[in-house]
């Protein structure tokens, strides 16, 4: 069956060190991966995407990178600052036509320590 | 981007009785799409809310308990029909703007 898991359920950093959030998802035909981030009280927000025919894509502070061969995603910020304080997810998103639907992994929460 | 509102923001209820929630969205969405959020836990997807037609519900979710409307691009309701503890939980709605989906603040509903 389909399923997108994280390997971390609770990660805890220094400020100003980076943070590696990981996630494995096991439908080999996902095509497009975004990572969310939750703040208490709050929806869901977009963080940053990748599609299957990428390996890495950068932001501002934030990397994703994925490996297909072993089907894993990890999230990396960079000079995590205590804003960056929440849940993150991983979701992954079916291919072909017009599947919109996404499937989020269980998450992992980030304590930034001042 | 897109700006998605729900009502209530929370409510308490008694169990048998039912809650529709709101979702206005300030742009126009080709998909919209109900999910449930344990505390504490990730989102599971409720339904694709469809405009114009019935949503498509995911397995485990059924139209009698969960029925939902969408009578424009810029909106949509779920009720929660004949609520019992379990169905304590928040509920979110979230757009799909030029492939990239937005969520609401949620509602968090607890049954009593």
């Amino acid at each position: 069956g389909e399923s997108v898991g994280l390997h971390l359920p609770t990660l805890s950093v220094q400020e100003g060190d980076n943070s590696i959030i990981n996630c494995a998802y096991s439908n080999s035909a996902s095509d497009y991966f975004i990572w969310y981030k939750q703040e208490s009280g709050k929806g869901p927000q977009f963080i940053i995407d990748i599609r299957s025919n990428m390996d890495k894509r950068q932001g501002q502070r934030v990397t994703v990178l994925l490996n297909k061969t072993v089907k894993h995603l990890s999230l990396q910020i960079a000079a995590t600052q205590p804003g960056d304080s929440a849940v993150y997810f991983c979701a992954e998103m079916g291919s072909g036509g017009s599947n919109y639907k996404l499937t989020f992994g269980k998450g992992t929460l980030l304590t930034v320590n001042p | 981007s897109a700006v998605i509102s729900q009502k209530p923001s929370r409510d308490i209820c008694q169990r048998g009785t039912s809650l529709t929630i709101q979702c206005q969205v300030d742009s126009q969405v080709t998909m919209m799409f109900w999910y449930r959020q344990q505390p504490g836990q990730s989102l599971t997807l409720i339904a694709t809310a469809n405009q114009g037609s019935e949503a498509t519900y995911e397995s485990g979710f059924v139209i009698d308990k969960f029925p939902i409307s969408r009578p424009n691009l810029t909106f949509s309701t779920l009720t929660v029909s004949n609520m019992s503890p379990e169905d304590s939980s928040i509920y979110l709605c979230s757009g799909d703007l030029i492939g990239e989906q937005f969520f609401g603040p949620g509602t968090r509903l607890t049954v009593l």
